[in-house]
């Protein structure tokens, strides 16, 4: 089973400012992997798929980078509407399908 | 449009059953891979299980045997049916679609809203 491990598990950063987001596989997992958001009380959302692309209807100031066992999500300048909660999971070959534990972005 | 509406949660004693229903609307269940993910009260997200077209089914070590995945066609529903349940099973349980690429399962794009399952005596 591969293990999805995130990074920091919380992040506060200021409105306006980078945040960057890790996500480390216990093995390789290509680029088999995305991100999610959630805030309290919502289901998931998909935000990166394939490591790197946006979803439909998502920001462009979210970005996804990484292949092979680093990942990295990066939102270049936060919103109001960005602190939330973040995972990443990956889907290579053959369940399970894990997701990481989470960073919770809060505000500074 | 699309979406999911996930059905059938409430409070079971240990070691009961329950099955949950997830209807789908806009996109047939019966050519796609469908999930299940619970989520226990200020924790993070666990997937369960998953049906594939083909129907092949899979599932997370903590519900192997006991949970089982299936889906009415007709009826455009996944089910997910779990039995010997305990206070760890206590989750939000949410379906949820992961698309299809390249003729291969990708990311979860369409998740519903989610179901409450509280197992206590």
């Amino acid at each position: 089973e591969i293990v999805m491990t995130q990074s920091p598990a919380t992040l506060s950063v200021s409105p306006g400012e980078r945040a960057t987001l890790s996500c480390r596989a216990s093995q390789s997992v290509s680029m088999n992997l995305a991100w999610y958001q959630q805030k309290p009380g919502q289901a998931p959302r998909l935000l990166i798929y394939d490591a790197s692309t946006r979803a439909t209807g998502m920001p462009a100031r979210f970005s996804g980078s990484g292949s092979g066992t680093e990942f990295t999500l990066t939102i270049s300048s936060l919103q109001s509407e960005d602190f939330a909660v973040y995972y990443c999971q990956h889907y290579n070959n053959w369940p399970p399908f894990s997701f990481g534990q989470g960073t919770k972005l809060e505000i500074k | 449009e699309v979406q999911l509406v996930e059905s059938g949660g409430g409070l079971v004693q240990p070691g009961g059953s329950l099955r949950l229903s997830c209807a789908a609307s806009g996109f047939a269940v019966s050519i796609s891979y469908m999930n299940w993910v619970r989520q226990a009260p200020g924790k993070g997200l666990e997937w369960v299980s998953v049906i594939y077209p083909g129907a092949y089914t899979y599932y997370a070590d903590s519900v192997k045997g006991r949970f089982t995945v299936s889906r009415d066609d007709s009826e455009n529903t996944l089910y997910l049916q779990m039995k010997s349940l305990r206070s760890d099973d206590t989750a939000v349980y949410y379906c949820a679609r992961a698309f299809e690429a390249a003729r291969r399962l990708n990311a979860f794009d369409i998740w519903g809203q989610g179901t409450m399952v509280t197992v206590s005596s």
